[in-house]
């Protein structure tokens, strides 16, 4: 089943933070997180494998709580460049990943 | 690398036509995807490879679709005949295939298909 992402959209002035949340029905064994900019393909950001665990990159970072069956995805500080649709994917066992239905987010001046 | 390598970029095609994508993947990956986004559905997974074997084509929306893998290095989309509704970007992703939960997808450009 597709995991659910909240909010859908996401408008920020440049400096302020943002928490994207995605959640599922069913049990987690990794989640992984993607942005796609306007009429780009969607680019891995990072994966988290295990309850507990915490990334980092740049200023954008995520946790993964495997219990509550969620991660959050933190955006801190924004900047211009952040802009676009990040997209979580969480994997089923015959190797793919399904992805939620995405988060827009805009950067303004 | 050169990355995860699609064609066309875009693609016009009238009603009823059929419409050829292709997709080499990153070399060395043992996995092969083929999406679907569009702003109603989202991004879609229509079929997914590994070493060339369709492993899951659940998401293939019918009968007019069909995908195939030849070689490791190459496979194709293909709609036949294509319908309106069919337009939307087709994304192609490849990824190892042998990391398990650590898989990372690499996404090609997209082929933008407008069915008039």
């Amino acid at each position: 089943q597709q995991p659910v992402q909240s909010p859908q959209a996401v408008i920020l002035r440049e400096g302020e933070d943002a928490v994207i949340n995605c959640s599922s029905s069913k049990a987690l064994y990794s989640v992984h997180w993607y942005r796609q900019k306007h009429g780009e393909a969607p680019v891995f950001l990072m994966i988290l494998l295990k309850g507990g665990e915490q990334k980092g990159h740049d200023k954008i970072s995520a946790s993964f709580n495997e219990k509550k069956q969620q991660s959050s995805l933190y955006l801190t500080a924004s900047q211009l460049s952040y802009s676009g649709t990040y997209f979580c994917g969480t994997p089923w066992n015959t190797g793919k990943l399904i992805f939620g239905q995405g988060t827009t987010l805009q950067v303004k001046p | 690398d050169a990355g995860v390598i699609q064609s066309p970029r875009h693609e016009v095609t009238e009603m009823g036509q059929e419409v050829t994508l292709r997709c080499k993947p990153i070399s060395g990956h043992n996995s092969l995807f083929w999406y679907r986004q569009t702003m109603m559905r989202g991004l879609e997974l229509l079929i997914y490879f590994n070493n060339n074997v369709p492993i899951d084509d659940s998401g293939m929306p019918e009968d007019r679709f069909s995908a195939k893998m030849p070689n490791a290095s190459f496979s194709t989309l293909k709609i036949q005949p294509s319908e309106p509704r069919d337009s939307a970007v087709y994304f192609c992703a490849s990824s190892p295939g042998d990391r398990g939960r650590e898989e990372t997808q690499y996404f090609g450009p997209g082929t933008r298909l407008l069915v008039l």
